[in-house]
């Protein structure tokens, strides 16, 4: 069964230097997403992304944050200057289409550690 | 704003037993509503889902249940077993177009043999 990828499985970084997580979402899918979930916490949605464009971001995706799809199979979220605060297991997610009933295929995760 | 509350935090069950876990949205336009198990240090993978146009839905040992007038649904798992022991989130998909889910904060469902 295809799943969702991401790479690296862990980043650690120090405060203020830029991040890029990596994601392969499901080959047939359109609908691509950004979540982060804060040790212990809630998963929070931060962006989502259909044809080569922002279509949804949450109050987190602020303007140190930012999402690419370089090529047909990777996409991307850069944290430009990270702070402690973005120390979260980020998820990448997945869907063949958008709205009620599309189920979102979550990857492993990379948890991003900010020192 | 929109949102979804979740409890119990934390559900503790003998083997053979009932859970149920309840969530409650604000958005009355949502229109589908999915449930993930989170093991720990994994994924969270889809277990079953609803949409607004269903009452009920079942799966083996799995049902979900929704009101749309009270604007609540709740998860059932019969037959526990200790492999159902992870994390559960309900969460609610935005109306409007939008495919931004919004989680609930997750039940710590822990089943002793």
């Amino acid at each position: 069964e295809p799943e969702v990828t991401q790479t690296p499985s862990h980043q650690v970084t120090q405060m203020g230097q830029e991040v890029i997580l990596h994601c392969v979402p499901i080959s047939n899918h359109l609908y691509f997403y950004w979540y982060r979930q804060i040790l212990g916490q809630k998963v929070e949605f931060l962006v989502s992304f259909y044809n080569n464009e922002i279509s949804e971001k949450s109050e987190i995706f602020d303007d140190q944050f930012s999402v690419e799809r370089p090529d047909g199979s990777n996409f991307t979220l850069k944290i430009r200057s990270t702070k402690l605060e973005d120390s979260a297991m980020y998820f990448c997610a997945s869907s063949r289409a958008g709205g009620s009933g599309n189920e979102q295929f979550f990857g492993p995760g990379t948890r991003l550690t900010v020192l | 704003g929109e949102n979804v509350e979740q409890h119990p935090s934390t559900l503790s069950v003998q083997e053979g037993d009932s859970a149920v876990i309840k969530c409650t949205y604000s958005d009355s336009a949502s229109n589908y509503f999915p449930w993930y198990k989170q093991e720990l240090g994994k994924r969270p993978q889809l277990i079953i889902d609803i949409r607004s146009n269903v009452g009920e839905k079942k799966d083996q040992r799995i049902a979900v249940t929704l009101n749309k007038t009270a604007k609540h649904f709740s998860l059932h798992i019969t037959e526990t077993q200790p492999e159902d022991s992870a994390v559960y989130f309900c969460a609610a998909l935005l109306s409007g177009g939008y495919n931004k889910l919004i989680f609930g904060a997750g039940t710590r469902l822990a089943v002793h043999p």
